[in-house]
Protein backbone atom coordinates (compact mmCIF):
# COMPACT_ATOMS: atom_id res chain seq x y z
CA UNK A 1 0.00 0.00 0.00
CA UNK A 2 2.92 2.42 -0.86
CA UNK A 3 0.61 5.60 -2.30
CA UNK A 4 2.82 8.32 -3.31
CA UNK A 5 6.80 7.75 -2.91
CA UNK A 6 9.54 10.83 -2.59
CA UNK A 7 13.13 10.12 -3.24
CA UNK A 8 15.07 11.30 -1.14
CA UNK A 9 14.02 11.97 2.10
CA UNK A 10 16.70 14.52 2.56
CA UNK A 11 19.18 16.44 1.15
CA UNK A 12 22.32 19.03 1.63
CA UNK A 13 22.84 20.88 -1.41
CA UNK A 14 25.63 23.75 -1.60
CA UNK A 15 24.31 26.95 -3.57
CA UNK A 16 24.57 26.29 -7.54
CA UNK A 17 24.17 22.66 -7.46
CA UNK A 18 21.48 20.99 -9.20
CA UNK A 19 19.41 17.86 -8.37
CA UNK A 20 16.17 16.38 -9.13
CA UNK A 21 13.10 14.86 -6.17
CA UNK A 22 11.74 12.03 -7.84
CA UNK A 23 8.31 11.10 -7.19
CA UNK A 24 5.65 8.45 -7.87
CA UNK A 25 2.26 7.36 -7.44
CA UNK A 26 0.80 4.23 -7.52
CA UNK A 27 -2.99 4.85 -7.30
CA UNK A 28 -3.77 5.61 -11.05
CA UNK A 29 -4.15 9.19 -10.45
CA UNK A 30 -4.28 11.84 -13.37
CA UNK A 31 -2.64 15.00 -11.81
CA UNK A 32 -0.06 15.12 -9.38
CA UNK A 33 1.45 18.13 -7.57
CA UNK A 34 4.73 19.89 -6.18
CA UNK A 35 4.25 21.89 -3.17
CA UNK A 36 6.83 23.68 -1.01
CA UNK A 37 6.01 23.75 2.84
CA UNK A 38 7.93 26.56 4.48
CA UNK A 39 7.08 28.34 8.97
CA UNK A 40 4.03 30.35 8.95
CA UNK A 41 3.02 29.81 5.24
CA UNK A 42 1.35 26.57 4.59
CA UNK A 43 1.74 25.16 1.54
CA UNK A 44 2.84 26.63 -1.72
CA UNK A 45 2.01 25.36 -5.08
CA UNK A 46 4.96 24.86 -7.64
CA UNK A 47 3.93 23.08 -10.22
CA UNK A 48 0.91 20.60 -11.31
CA UNK A 49 0.41 18.27 -13.60
CA UNK A 50 -3.71 17.71 -14.73
CA UNK A 51 -2.58 14.68 -16.74
CA UNK A 52 0.04 12.47 -18.39
CA UNK A 53 1.90 14.92 -21.01
CA UNK A 54 0.89 18.31 -19.39
CA UNK A 55 2.31 20.86 -16.74
CA UNK A 56 1.11 24.36 -15.27
CA UNK A 57 2.75 27.00 -13.23
CA UNK A 58 1.97 27.06 -9.59
CA UNK A 59 2.18 30.18 -7.35
CA UNK A 60 5.80 29.59 -6.70
CA UNK A 61 7.36 28.41 -10.24
CA UNK A 62 10.58 30.48 -10.26
CA UNK A 63 13.80 28.32 -10.34
CA UNK A 64 12.09 24.59 -10.76
CA UNK A 65 10.98 22.38 -13.79
CA UNK A 66 8.96 19.86 -13.86
CA UNK A 67 8.70 16.19 -15.65
CA UNK A 68 6.09 14.04 -16.08
CA UNK A 69 7.60 11.26 -17.16
CA UNK A 70 4.40 8.64 -17.46
CA UNK A 71 1.43 8.51 -15.28
CA UNK A 72 3.11 7.37 -12.25
CA UNK A 73 5.76 9.81 -12.07
CA UNK A 74 6.17 13.31 -11.36
CA UNK A 75 9.62 14.95 -11.26
CA UNK A 76 11.11 18.29 -9.78
CA UNK A 77 14.47 19.95 -10.89
CA UNK A 78 16.35 22.55 -9.42
CA UNK A 79 18.69 23.45 -11.80
CA UNK A 80 21.17 25.69 -9.64
CA UNK A 81 20.02 25.49 -5.70
CA UNK A 82 19.66 28.75 -3.72
CA UNK A 83 19.26 29.43 -0.35
CA UNK A 84 15.66 30.64 -0.09
CA UNK A 85 14.54 27.07 -1.72
CA UNK A 86 15.23 25.72 1.47
CA UNK A 87 11.76 24.32 2.44
CA UNK A 88 10.28 20.72 2.69
CA UNK A 89 9.25 19.66 -0.42
CA UNK A 90 5.84 17.57 -0.88
CA UNK A 91 4.76 15.52 -3.99
CA UNK A 92 0.68 14.74 -3.77
CA UNK A 93 -1.35 12.99 -6.03
CA UNK A 94 -5.34 13.31 -7.33
CA UNK A 95 -8.15 11.47 -9.24
CA UNK A 96 -9.27 14.89 -10.39
CA UNK A 97 -12.23 15.15 -11.87
CA UNK A 98 -13.47 13.34 -9.56
CA UNK A 99 -13.61 15.78 -6.96
CA UNK A 100 -11.17 13.25 -4.76
CA UNK A 101 -8.82 15.03 -2.13
CA UNK A 102 -5.33 15.03 -2.56
CA UNK A 103 -2.72 11.93 -1.47
CA UNK A 104 0.43 13.17 -0.18
CA UNK A 105 4.07 11.76 0.22
CA UNK A 106 6.52 12.07 3.50
CA UNK A 107 8.22 14.74 2.02
CA UNK A 108 11.82 15.55 1.27
CA UNK A 109 13.42 18.00 3.51
CA UNK A 110 16.38 20.00 1.89
CA UNK A 111 18.80 22.15 3.03
CA UNK A 112 20.68 24.93 0.40
CA UNK A 113 23.92 26.08 2.13
CA UNK B 1 -8.67 34.44 -6.17
CA UNK B 2 -9.35 31.63 -4.46
CA UNK B 3 -7.98 31.30 -0.72
CA UNK B 4 -8.33 30.14 2.32
CA UNK B 5 -7.76 31.46 5.98
CA UNK B 6 -7.46 29.71 9.34
CA UNK B 7 -6.99 30.76 13.34
CA UNK B 8 -3.44 31.52 13.73
CA UNK B 9 -1.93 28.90 16.34
CA UNK B 10 -0.75 27.47 18.77
CA UNK B 11 -3.26 26.15 20.41
CA UNK B 12 -2.49 24.36 23.83
CA UNK B 13 -5.58 22.18 24.82
CA UNK B 14 -5.70 19.87 27.83
CA UNK B 15 -6.86 15.97 26.88
CA UNK B 16 -10.59 15.76 26.80
CA UNK B 17 -11.18 19.81 26.41
CA UNK B 18 -13.75 21.01 23.17
CA UNK B 19 -11.41 21.99 20.33
CA UNK B 20 -12.67 24.68 17.37
CA UNK B 21 -10.27 25.42 14.40
CA UNK B 22 -12.00 28.42 12.44
CA UNK B 23 -11.93 28.34 8.78
CA UNK B 24 -13.17 30.56 6.50
CA UNK B 25 -12.41 30.63 2.15
CA UNK B 26 -13.17 33.02 -0.61
CA UNK B 27 -13.63 31.51 -3.94
CA UNK B 28 -15.89 31.36 -6.63
CA UNK B 29 -18.33 28.53 -7.61
CA UNK B 30 -18.27 25.39 -5.67
CA UNK B 31 -15.67 24.54 -4.32
CA UNK B 32 -15.11 21.50 -1.98
CA UNK B 33 -13.32 22.14 1.03
CA UNK B 34 -11.12 19.74 2.95
CA UNK B 35 -9.16 19.35 6.74
CA UNK B 36 -5.67 17.30 6.50
CA UNK B 37 -3.28 16.79 9.93
CA UNK B 38 0.45 16.60 9.83
CA UNK B 39 2.30 14.60 12.51
CA UNK B 40 5.62 15.22 12.79
CA UNK B 41 7.93 14.25 10.19
CA UNK B 42 5.21 12.96 7.93
CA UNK B 43 3.23 14.30 4.91
CA UNK B 44 -0.61 15.93 4.92
CA UNK B 45 -3.47 13.59 5.31
CA UNK B 46 -6.86 13.66 4.76
CA UNK B 47 -8.90 13.88 7.77
CA UNK B 48 -12.61 15.06 6.84
CA UNK B 49 -14.10 16.35 3.27
CA UNK B 50 -17.23 18.16 2.08
CA UNK B 51 -18.01 18.49 -1.50
CA UNK B 52 -21.20 21.05 -0.82
CA UNK B 53 -23.51 23.33 0.98
CA UNK B 54 -24.35 21.67 4.44
CA UNK B 55 -22.74 18.48 3.90
CA UNK B 56 -20.79 17.81 7.07
CA UNK B 57 -17.41 15.66 7.17
CA UNK B 58 -16.50 13.53 10.21
CA UNK B 59 -13.81 11.20 11.16
CA UNK B 60 -12.15 9.91 14.54
CA UNK B 61 -14.48 12.22 16.34
CA UNK B 62 -13.64 15.52 14.10
CA UNK B 63 -16.43 17.08 12.76
CA UNK B 64 -16.74 20.12 9.87
CA UNK B 65 -20.00 21.48 8.25
CA UNK B 66 -19.74 23.29 5.30
CA UNK B 67 -21.43 26.67 5.58
CA UNK B 68 -21.96 28.71 2.40
CA UNK B 69 -23.86 31.34 4.00
CA UNK B 70 -20.46 32.12 6.21
CA UNK B 71 -18.01 30.92 4.27
CA UNK B 72 -17.02 28.74 6.88
CA UNK B 73 -15.35 24.92 7.33
CA UNK B 74 -14.45 24.76 11.11
CA UNK B 75 -12.83 22.20 12.87
CA UNK B 76 -14.34 20.90 16.15
CA UNK B 77 -13.82 18.20 18.25
CA UNK B 78 -15.81 17.10 21.57
CA UNK B 79 -13.01 15.52 23.56
CA UNK B 80 -9.02 15.77 22.32
CA UNK B 81 -6.80 13.39 22.64
CA UNK B 82 -2.49 13.33 23.59
CA UNK B 83 -2.44 11.87 20.29
CA UNK B 84 -4.27 14.46 18.16
CA UNK B 85 -1.79 16.25 18.70
CA UNK B 86 -0.38 17.74 15.61
CA UNK B 87 -0.81 20.68 12.76
CA UNK B 88 -3.97 21.06 10.63
CA UNK B 89 -4.91 22.52 7.45
CA UNK B 90 -7.76 23.48 6.02
CA UNK B 91 -8.02 23.28 2.18
CA UNK B 92 -10.16 23.95 -0.60
CA UNK B 93 -9.89 23.00 -3.94
CA UNK B 94 -11.39 25.09 -7.04
CA UNK B 95 -14.27 24.63 -9.30
CA UNK B 96 -12.21 23.19 -11.87
CA UNK B 97 -10.54 20.58 -9.35
CA UNK B 98 -6.92 21.31 -10.82
CA UNK B 99 -5.90 23.65 -7.75
CA UNK B 100 -6.31 22.99 -3.94
CA UNK B 101 -5.26 26.17 -1.67
CA UNK B 102 -4.08 25.62 1.90
CA UNK B 103 -4.38 27.90 4.98
CA UNK B 104 -1.01 28.34 6.91
CA UNK B 105 -1.55 25.22 9.31
CA UNK B 106 -2.65 25.42 13.13
CA UNK B 107 -0.76 23.43 15.56
CA UNK B 108 -2.21 21.56 18.35
CA UNK B 109 -1.08 20.43 21.42
CA UNK B 110 -2.74 18.29 23.80
CA UNK B 111 -1.09 17.79 26.82
CA UNK B 112 -2.22 15.41 29.64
Amino acid sequence: NAGVTQTPKFQVLKTGQSMTLQCAQDMNHNSMYWYRQDPGMGLRLIYYSASEGTTDKGEVPNGYNVSRLNKREFSLRLESAAPSQTSVYFCASSDRPNNSPLHFGNGTRLTVT
Amino acid sequence: GDSVTQMEGPVTLSEEAFLTINCTYTATGYPSLFWYVQYPGEGLQLLLKATKADDKGSNKGFEATYRKETTSFHLEKGSVQVSDSAVYFCALSDWSGNQFYFGTGTSLTVIP
